[in-house]
């Protein structure tokens, strides 16, 4: 009864640096969302992707990029890692766009 | 003025006590949800609602369309609810190529003490 995983759980990259974050959903959900959430900011819509096939930009999408490699998956890239970018990154799914949303674990990313 | 205001950010109480956390809203929405937040950091959907109220053991969210509010009550509350509370709306004007945008509250700390 997995849900949602998100992997890694932590991570440390310097300026500059690359890392991609994997999600996966077994619910056989129709959309998939990375949001980000830092202090005093509320949780915030990164990327998402309504169905298979289909990625659209969210709020604050600049220095990510993602992937719907297949129903389950939807991963994030940061191709040049920037200190801004610290923050705890969340993948959740949802069966259709904007029903309940299921979340991942989420990831602690620190870019020094 | 943040579109989803919550009230208030903290809240400490004993165990036992009846809990109101509220949300507050100014955008047309389809849809309010609540999230709980635990301390290690996951998130939960606790509700999704468009009008009336909704109940799950302990936790009951109504929400009033009209004076654009929602409150999130706990029952008896326990420390094993201590969280981050966590409305959202689903607004019905702000689109996101077809997908309509959550806009988030900043939360509610909720502590309940033994």
């Amino acid at each position: 009864n997995a849900g949602v995983t998100q992997t890694p759980k932590f991570q440390v990259l310097k300026t500059g640096q690359s890392m991609t974050l994997q999600c996966a959903q077994d619910m056989n959900h129709n959309s998939m969302y990375w949001y980000r959430q830092d202090p005093g900011m509320g949780l915030r819509l990164i990327y998402y992707s309504a169905s298979e096939g289909t990625t659209d930009k969210g709020e604050v999408p600049n220095g990510y990029n993602v992937s719907r490699l297949n129903k389950r998956e939807f991963s994030l890239r940061l191709e040049s890692a920037a200190p801004s970018q610290t923050s705890v990154y969340f993948c959740a799914s949802s069966r259709k766009p904007g029903e309940k949303l299921f979340f991942g674990s989420g990831t602690q990313l620190s870019v020094l | 003025k943040n579109e989803v205001e919550q009230s208030p950010q903290n809240l400490t109480a004993q165990e036992g006590e009846f809990i109101t956390i509220n949300c507050s809203y100014s955008v047309g929405i389809s849809a309010l949800h609540w999230l709980q937040q635990h301390p290690g950091g996951g998130i939960v959907s606790l509700f999704m609602l468009s009008s009336g109220k909704k109940k799950h053991g302990r936790l009951i969210a109504t929400i009033n369309i009209q004076e654009k509010h929602s409150s999130l009550h706990i029952t008896a509350s326990h420390p094993r609810d201590s969280a981050v509370y966590i409305c959202a709306v689903r607004s019905s004007y702000n689109l996101i190529q077809g997908a309509q945008k959550l806009v988030f509250g900043q939360g509610t700390r909720l502590t309940i003490n033994p």
